[in-house]
């Protein structure tokens, strides 16, 4: 079956700790996503590529890190310059056309303590 | 900059009815618009895509409808069920070379067994 894998799907750290957040599509999909749920608010986009080895900011980068070494992988680093990083963190992926469905992951949930 | 709203925020309903979501848009240049369901600690699963040039998609019980002139799409459910309970998301693409999807909040449905 096709489709996103994020792991793991609970992660702990310290404050002061940088973490990595794993996505793996098997979809075939150029474009890749990062996004941030928080409580009440819609999604915000952090990250995007839209080819291997190129990368975009979105509209919430300050405090993240990414790489697109290949195309079935999109790894998301928080780094501890991000000042509110514990949130729902989704991956997904599309066609670069946009005439495609985006397609998500099952999402990791960090806590920073 | 777009603005997606949805309302209401939260919606419950005996089973067996049938209800339309709303999602409204406050700038009508836009390429698609896509409903997503998401359940409890999950990712986005998407439900319907309804490209600009279309009024309206259907899959099963659901329908979902566009109207760029007023900026608002609706989600019909019919006959729902419990299991139909979840947050629904709606997200429109702009037309353009930066075509990132912007979400709405989502509206949150219970239904009633």
């Amino acid at each position: 079956d096709g489709g996103i894998t994020q792991s793991p799907k609970y992660l702990f750290r310290k404050e002061g700790q940088n973490v990595t957040l794993s996505c793996e599509q098997n979809l075939n999909h150029d474009a890749m996503y990062w996004y941030r749920q928080d409580p009440g608010q819609g999604l915000r986009l952090i990250y995007y590529s839209q080819i291997v080895n190129d990368f975009q900011k979105g509209d919430i980068a300050e405090g993240y890190s990414v790489s697109r070494e290949k195309k079935e992988s999109f790894p998301l680093t928080v780094t501890s310059a991000q000042k509110n990083p514990t949130a729902f963190y989704l991956c997904a992926s599309s066609s670069t056309t946009g005439k495609s469905p985006l397609h998500f992951g099952n999402g990791t949930r960090l806590t920073v303590t | 900059k777009q603005e997606v709203t949805q309302i209401p925020a939260a919606l419950s309903v005996p089973e067996g009815e049938n209800l339309v979501l709303n999602c409204s848009f406050t700038d009508s240049a836009i390429y698609n618009l896509q409903w997503f369901r998401q359940d409890p600690g999950k990712g986005l699963t998407s439900l319907l895509l309804i490209q600009s040039s279309q009024r309206e998609q259907t899959s099963g019980r659901l329908n979902a409808s566009l109207d760029k002139s007023s900026g608002r799409s609706t989600l019909y459910i019919a006959a729902s069920q419990p299991g139909d309970s979840a947050t629904y998301l709606c997200a429109v693409r702009p037309t353009g070379s930066a075509r990132q999807l912007t979400f709405g909040s989502g509206t949150q449905l219970t239904v009633l067994p």
